[in-house]
């Protein structure tokens, strides 16, 4: 099954509202990861957090990593326009087998202008 | 940043021929570069990890005869979609990791595979 879950799935929001979504691993990261992914396009690099309990900021964005290294999020305050798209959390987790590296179920954001 | 091409961008093939899509990093190079396969308005999966120089890692259920991964230069990974049957369309993306930094896997822009 899914090993990275993410929610919500989709997100519709007013152009100006906050948003967020929330990452949960089955099992404790090494690090975790964030991407955009904009309609029709490939996914691009946000940001990597690699302590338990880190928070980054960028701009309208935040990023924060559980303390448990399980659970992860990204807020974004004021929407725009230009923040729609599919965001995914990912991160390797470490196996028996050795590290796995999972991408998140992902949200999609639409903003309403 | 850094880029990561691949090539071709769409392609459509009929059932039954192979079809081989390349990735490549265009100013840096990347000991280690990941197939993922991506279905409409679904996540990333994960196909296979490819190690320049040595054979690729398949996931679980990725069968290795029928996606064939080529990592034969630090800058260039291959993947062979052989006897492609329909349930192959999908959009193939390959990325790359900087040997400098190894911390930041970069994206290439995608296949976009159609099988009549």
């Amino acid at each position: 099954g899914q090993q990275v879950m993410q929610i919500p799935q989709y997100q519709h929001v007013q152009e100006g509202e906050d948003f967020t979504t929330y990452c949960n691993s089955s099992t404790t990261l090494s690090n975790i990861q964030w991407y955009k992914q904009r309609p029709g396009g490939h996914p691009g690099f946000l940001i990597q957090l690699v302590k338990s309990g880190e928070v980054k900021k960028q701009k309208r964005l935040t990023f924060q990593f559980g303390e448990a290294k399980k659970n992860s999020s990204l807020h974004i305050t004021a929407t725009q326009t230009t923040d729609v798209g599919t965001y995914f959390c990912a991160g390797p987790q470490l196996l028996n087998t050795g590290n796995q590296f999972y991408f998140g179920t992902g949200t999609s954001l639409t903003v309403i202008p | 940043g850094a880029v990561v091409s691949q090539h071709p961008s769409r392609v459509i093939c009929k059932s039954g021929t192979s079809v081989k899509i390349e990735c490549r990093s265009l100013d840096f190079q990347a000991t280690t570069m990941f197939w993922y396969r991506q279905f409409p308005k679904q996540s990333l999966m994960l196909m296979a990890t490819s190690n320049e120089g040595s054979k690729a890692t398949y996931e679980q259920g990725v069968e290795k005869d029928k996606f064939l991964i080529n990592h034969a230069s630090l800058t260039l990974s291959t993947l062979t979609v052989t006897s492609a049957h329909p349930e192959d369309s999908s959009f193939y993306i390959c990325s790359a990791y900087d040997r400098d930094t190894q911390e930041t896997q970069y994206f290439g822009p995608g296949t976009r595979l159609l099988v009549l």
